[in-house]
């Protein structure tokens, strides 16, 4: 079965420079949310979207923004990275109505 | 505010023994519960959910949580203990102090070490 596609899933940038991570949903999913795992902590949710618009809130700082394409994907921007923005940042998708959320493998941001 | 809490960091078990993994929940609402496994550098499985239909979940590998009401818990169970199930177990709620209303709020995660 088709899962979720994250890439990159490696990624190195400095300090202050910017990323843009994309996250492809399982077909006919139609919900998207973004998450924050730092080492050895748990995960953490940023944002979501339903139907291309911003769907729910959580610790997002106002250096990222993120957005839900009309084919679904999405992509999580990221500026003036900070040495702390170094973390797993997993997508994870379902479909409305119901209630369980499908992993992606992950991108591993590392700012030096 | 919904939020999980999971009892033991670290829990270490035999081959083919027990697993009991504790998840409490604090939520003023019928909580939605999920336990998720994350093998190492690899993303989040989902292994069961409870939304208020059997108390008794049901999930893969030969893992199931009971939802307990009354302990406000929602602790995971596997009778035979395999190698393959080391791993990270993260119970979460949806929703939360840290999911919003969809996002879903995890709990700080059991490490499972499976001794030969």
């Amino acid at each position: 079965a088709a899962g979720v596609i994250q890439s990159p899933r490696h990624l190195i940038k400095e300090k202050r420079e910017t990323a843009t991570l994309k996250c492809y949903p399982i077909p006919r999913h139609d919900t998207v949310y973004w998450y924050q795992q730092g080492p050895g902590q748990d995960p953490q949710f940023l944002i979501s979207f339903y139907e291309k618009m911003q769907s729910d809130k959580g610790s997002i700082p106002d250096r990222f923004s993120a957005q839900q394409f009309s084919d679904y994907h999405s992509e999580l921007n990221m500026s003036s990275l900070e040495l702390g923005d170094s973390a797993l940042y997993f997508c994870a998708s379902s479909s409305s109505g119901f209630d369980e959320q499908y992993f992606g493998p992950g991108t591993r941001l590392t700012v030096t | 505010a919904q939020s999980v809490t999971q009892l033991g960091s670290h829990v270490s078990v035999s081959e083919g023994a027990l697993v009991l993994l504790r998840c409490n929940y604090s939520s003023s609402v019928p909580p939605y519960l999920f336990w998720y496994v994350q093998y190492p550098n690899q993303g989040l499985q989902l292994l069961l959910k409870y939304t208020s239909a059997a108390t008794l979940v049901k999930g893969i590998n030969g893992f199931e949580a009971e939802f307990k009401k009354s302990e406000t818990s929602f602790h995971l169970t596997k009778p035979s203990a395999h190698m393959s199930d080391a791993a990270e177990y993260f119970c979460a709620v949806r929703g939360g102090s840290g999911g919003g209303a969809d996002g879903l709020t995890f709990g700080k995660g059991t490490h499972l070490i499976i001794q030969p």
